[in-house]
């Protein structure tokens, strides 16, 4: 039973448009989350966060939302770059659970001139 | 960059040998996993330590064991590997973030191919 779900494999965007990936949780414990890019072999890399405190959180081209209601949050990338091109995992954890991270199976987001 | 690294980079190995993948760091951090990442799947802890010595499992612990001697090298063996363990490995640590929680940092990762 997947804690953290993102629906939608794939994504293509227009260079310049703005880029909306989504992430759903089931656990009301989640207290954190996060987003991380990866490019082919290579690691993971952080990318932005969010306390469940706040419902929006912003860095430069990159916006978090959280709907605690919902169990939802977004990335927002405006505006979408080429470069931007990767797959992008949603991440949750509980902050007293050894800082463990559920991953979603991430989306490939295509940016295309 | 976390100073995470990951040996080998790249492995193939045949059904029923042992192996063993080495994630070392360089900054004294407490807090180590090792995942896996699979198509479909995301990336799925198997280990994690929380300081020498101290180990638990993770989601996909079965057929794998971990050992942390000392605080910059945390292992990852597979006792007698199956084609089912053919997967990209990631080690990561944790650091306290500025938004309040901890956030990992990911080692470049070992391809594990078994025949």
């Amino acid at each position: 039973d997947q804690q953290v779900k993102q629906n939608s494999p794939s994504l293509s965007v227009q260079e310049g448009r703005i880029s909306i990936l989504n992430c759903d949780y089931t656990n009301s414990m989640f207290d954190y989350f996060l987003w991380y890019k990866k490019y082919p072999a290579e690691g993971p890399t952080f990318l932005i966060s969010i306390s469940s405190i706040k419902d929006k959180n912003e860095d430069g081209r990159f916006t978090v939302f959280l709907n605690k209601s919902a169990k939802h949050l977004s990335l927002h990338i405006v505006p979408s770059q080429p470069g931007d091109s990767a797959v992008y995992f949603c991440a949750a954890c509980f902050s007293g659970g050894y800082n463990k991270l559920i991953f979603g199976a991430g989306t490939r987001l295509a940016v295309h001139p | 960059d976390a100073g995470i690294t990951q040996s080998p980079r790249h492995k193939v190995t045949e059904t029923g040998t042992p192996v063993t993948l080495r994630c070392h760091q360089t900054e004294n951090h407490r807090y180590m996993y090792w995942y896996r990442q699979d198509p479909g799947h995301g990336l799925r802890l198997i280990h994690y330590s929380y300081g020498v010595k101290d180990t638990d499992k993770g989601e996909v612990s079965d057929g794998y064991s971990v050992s942390r001697s000392k605080t910059e090298d945390f292992l990852l063996t597979l006792e007698s590997a199956t084609s089912s363990q053919t997967s990209v490995y990631f080690c990561a640590i944790s650091v306290r973030g500025t938004g309040g929680g901890y956030e990992q940092f990911f080692g470049p990762g070992t391809r594990l191919t078994v025949l």
